[in-house]
């Protein structure tokens, strides 16, 4: 069974903070995907990985970075997190190219106050 | 860029009663449809794809290239249906599928008893 582990499930930081979210997948998963989930607009990519120090701007990347230093795990940063930025975010995983199963975390829920 | 599109965020029926959750994309190549469902206090996990062209507990969805649809249907609905259903697209990128996919807003089923 494949699992993408997201450490922490929920958190609460200040804005101005940053903020480390931590997935690891145990598939040996080429490409890896960070969203963040908001009612009514569905998910959005932010960033995604499809190789070891390789990454790509999603849709919204404005205020994310992101860091893939082993090929398990994918790191989302905000480097100062601001109040909308509060939000659900979905890390996935999947096999390197066309047709196969995108896995999904748990989530992690983020609240900036 | 490609579009997905869920008209209803909401959509309520009775346990028994036919259920069509609508999907329309916007996409000027070849697309790969999906549909994935998130039940509650559950991860986002893959319903189905239409290269599949199977039933996934009772769920059907055929890709209409001609009206850009890929609508999720299911002839007798139940009360375990209800979840969160997020249509989605995936593309080529420079040859490469790195199975980045594009969301719908997502709509919530509610099956009543």
């Amino acid at each position: 069974d494949v699992k993408v582990t997201q450490s922490s499930r929920y958190l609460v930081k200040r804005t101005g903070e940053k903020v480390f979210l931590e997935c690891v997948q145990d598939m040996d998963h080429e490409n890896m995907f960070w969203y963040r989930q908001d009612p009514g607009l569905g998910l959005r990519l932010i960033y995604f990985s499809y190789d070891v120090k390789m990454k790509e701007k999603g849709d919204i990347p404005e205020g994310y970075s992101v860091s893939r230093e082993k090929k398990e795990r994918f790191s989302l940063i905000l480097e100062s997190a601001s109040t909308n930025q509060t939000s659900m975010y979905l890390c996935a995983s999947k096999v390197g190219g066309s047709g196969n199963t995108i896995y999904f975390g748990e989530g992690s829920w983020l609240t900036v106050v | 860029a490609q579009r997905v599109t869920q008209p209803e965020k909401l959509l309520s029926v009775f346990k028994g009663a036919p259920v069509e959750l609508k999907c329309n994309y916007s996409y000027s190549g070849s697309p790969e449809l999906f549909w994935y469902v998130q039940y509650s206090r559950q991860r986002l996990q893959l319903l189905l794809r239409h290269i599949s062209r199977e039933s996934i507990k009772g769920f059907t969805a055929d890709l209409n290239k001609g009206e850009t649809s890929f609508h999720l249907k299911k002839p007798f609905a139940q009360e375990e249906d209800s979840a969160m259903y997020y249509c989605a697209l995936s593309v080529n990128a420079g040859g490469t599928s790195y199975g980045k996919l594009t969301f719908g807003q997502g709509t919530i089923l509610t099956v009543h008893p």
